[in-house]
Formats: C-alpha cells, sequence, structure tokens
C-alpha cells in the first residue's frame, strides 16, 4: 500500500547549521506531498506543499522538491534556528484517502 | 474562518475506565473528520475518519471506537480502557476531495 518512509531521528545539529531530512513516498499514482511540523505539546501544522513533479514547496526558509524519478521529497534549510525544534512529518494524498504519514523526525537545535 | 476545538488537552485515567474525546470543527460543513494517535516512537497512527455523519471507517483494529453524531461532531471512545490506550491523540479535518488536513493541539491520555 501507500507508504512514507523518513530518515530516522533525532537529528541534532547546532544553530546555523544546513538541514536535510529524508523522505522517500511509495510511487503509486502520482500523489500529492506534504511536511508537516509540530512543535512541543501541540498538533500539527503545514509546513509546505508540492502537488507534482519538480514543484518546489517553501515556508519559513524550509524547502522541499517533488523528485519523481527518486520517489522523494527531501525537507531542506540552509540555517537553522532554536526555535525550528519540533517534530516534521512527511505525509503523501492520492485520491479521496486520508492523508499517509512517515514516523516523523525529532529535530533540536542547540545555541 | 476555520476553526478545530479539541478537548480535553490532558486526561488521567484508570484502566478499565471508559474514554470520550471530543473534536469540533466550526466555519466550514461536511468536513472529513480524522482521528490520529501518536504513541512514543510509533509516529502518527490514523485510527479512523469519517467523510459524512454517520460514516466511520476503522483503520485499525482496537478497543477504540468513533462517532459522528452531528456534522461537525467527531467523538473517540472506549468501553475499557488499556495502558497500550496512552498517546496523544489528534482530531484533524479537511475539505471534502482535498489532501491538506488541519489538526487540533491534541489530548494527552495517559492511562495508570
Amino acid at each position: 500500500g501507500d507508504s512514507v518512509t523518513q530518515m530516522e531521528g533525532p537529528v541534532t545539529l547546532s544553530e546555523e547549521a544546513f538541514l536535510t531530512i529524508n523522505c522517500t513516498y511509495t510511487a503509486t499514482g502520482y500523489p500529492s506531498l506534504f511536511w508537516y511540523v509540530q512543535y512541543p505539546g501541540e498538533g500539527l501544522q503545514l509546513l509546505l506543499k508540492a502537488t507534482k513533479a519538480d514543484d518546489k514547496g517553501s515556508n519559513k526558509g524550509f524547502e522541499a522538491t517533488y523528485r519523481k524519478e527518486t520517489t522523494s521529497f527531501h525537507l531542506e534549510k540552509g540555517s537553522v534556528q532554536v526555535s525550528d525544534s519540533a517534530v516534521y512529518f512527511c505525509a503523501r494524498y492520492s485520491g479521496n484517502t486520508p492523508l499517509v504519514f512517515g514516523k516523523g523526525t525529532r529535530l533540536s537545535v542547540i545555541a | 474562518s476555520q476553526t478545530i476545538h479539541q478537548w480535553p488537552a490532558t486526561l488521567v485515567q484508570p484502566v478499565g475506565s471508559p474514554l470520550s474525546l471530543e473534536c469540533t470543527v466550526e466555519g466550514t460543513s461536511n468536513p472529513n473528520l480524522y482521528w490520529y494517535r501518536q504513541a512514543a516512537g510509533r509516529g502518527l497512527q490514523l485510527l479512523f475518519y469519517s467523510v459524512g455523519i454517520g460514516q466511520i471507517s476503522s483503520e485499525v483494529p482496537q478497543n477504540l471506537s468513533a462517532s459522528r453524531p452531528q456534522d461537525r461532531q467527531f467523538i473517540l471512545s472506549s468501553k475499557k480502557l488499556l495502558l497500550s490506550d496512552s498517546g496523544f491523540y489528534l482530531c484533524a479535518w479537511s475539505y471534502q476531495g482535498r489532501a491538506e488536513a488541519f489538526f487540533g493541539q491534541g489530548t494527552r491520555l495517559t492511562v495508570v
């Protein structure tokens, strides 16, 4: 079935470091792809999305490019801040079915 | 604008006790509604979703149930809680046929 695989965490980075969180998806159809972020003790918020191949989603300095050839949607940020510490979820959507989420990657940024 | 309310924020319940978590959405009609559970180290697990009043799809067999008595109300229940039911429960909604889901603030359930 449809699935999303994220890199295992936790990821710990120093402030201003470069961030990559890998995400791959099963290539059934042409899904829309998403990154959600969960700050401590809160629900999930949409961070960015891409709906077709080669689309780039971006928000708050984060970017992810929909790569059909590698079935990937890796999240990147050039310079992380302490306030970026959160859990990040990759997700896919195909047709009229619920979002399928990865297991989440916890990011800790230290000053 | 649309808002989603979920309560309570935290709950401590003894094993064997019943459970009722409530979620309501305002500012839209006929939304898709979802219950997810987030357990430590297990990511986000879809428990139930509903595309209309009285229509519930169960993704994972367990001792939980869901009901949708009104268009914008979604309730998660259990008759007898287990220790393994502890976790962070999230309600979400989406427009019909649309991908993006909007999440509530979650309920932290601890079964003792």
